[in-house]
């Protein structure tokens, strides 16, 4: 079946830093996927949708200038939390859909954790 | 705008017995509904999906789900609980297409006992 995979797993990195965050679909073409954050024992929130060659489109409240995302291919988009604050810290998931079938996978997910 | 509501955030059952996760939907369209399994650190595994085709719908791990237009509902359920159905599972809501988000459940968190 399609496989995404998301890297790193886990990440620990130091208030006021960068840490950037890939999504690939393994093995189909994903013109659209998708940023999802989960809080501890909550639901999961989508940030944004990913647009490959154009800009993604940002849910309600979420900070485009702190989390920057670029789909610059058909089979990679990449988060960007800049400037991460303790606050930031969560699990991060990523999604596609295959064409055609409807159905969504997800990546692994990466559990950042900012000290 | 789309919706799901799971009732029951935690379910616990024995194991052997029927597991009953409920999920209602709410959609302006004909939505595509889904199912998905969450274990500790891990992302989401797809259980089953339904996509306008038959109601009943089969998936992995001897879950099924039925899809009722008339109650809005798409409750998982599995006729015998394993140990190993322990995890948290959500339900989701999508339009069709690829560029259609999911919107999720809050999850249910099912607890198997001995």
């Amino acid at each position: 079946g399609a496989v995404v995979s998301q890297h790193p797993s886990r990440v620990i990195c130091k208030s006021g830093t960068s840490v950037k965050i890939e999504c690939r679909s393994l093995d189909f073409q994903a013109t659209t996927m998708f940023w999802y954050r989960q809080f501890p024992k909550k639901s999961l929130m989508l940030m944004a949708t990913s647009n490959e060659g154009s800009k993604a489109t940002y849910e309600q409240g979420v900070e485009k200038d702190k989390f920057l995302i670029n789909h610059a291919s058909l089979t990679l988009s990449t988060l960007t939390v800049t400037s991460a604050h303790p606050e930031d810290s969560s699990f991060y998931i990523c999604s596609a859909r295959v064409p055609g079938s409807g159905e969504a996978f997800f990546g692994q997910g990466t559990r950042l954790t900012v000290v | 705008a789309q919706s799901v509501t799971q009732l029951g955030s935690h379910v616990s059952v024995s194991e052997g017995a029927l597991v009953l996760l409920r999920c209602n939907y709410s959609s302006s369209v004909p939505p595509y509904l889904f199912w998905y399994v969450q274990y500790p650190n891990q992302g989401l595994q797809l259980l089953l999906k339904y996509t306008s085709a038959a109601t009943l719908v089969k998936g992995i791990n001897g879950f099924e789900a039925e899809f009722k237009k008339s109650e809005t509902s798409f409750h998982l359920t599995k006729p015998s609980a394993h140990m190993s159905d322990a995890a948290e599972y959500f339900c989701a809501v999508s339009e069709t297409g690829t560029a259609s988000k999911l919107t999720f459940g809050t999850g249910t968190r099912l607890q198997v006992t001995l």
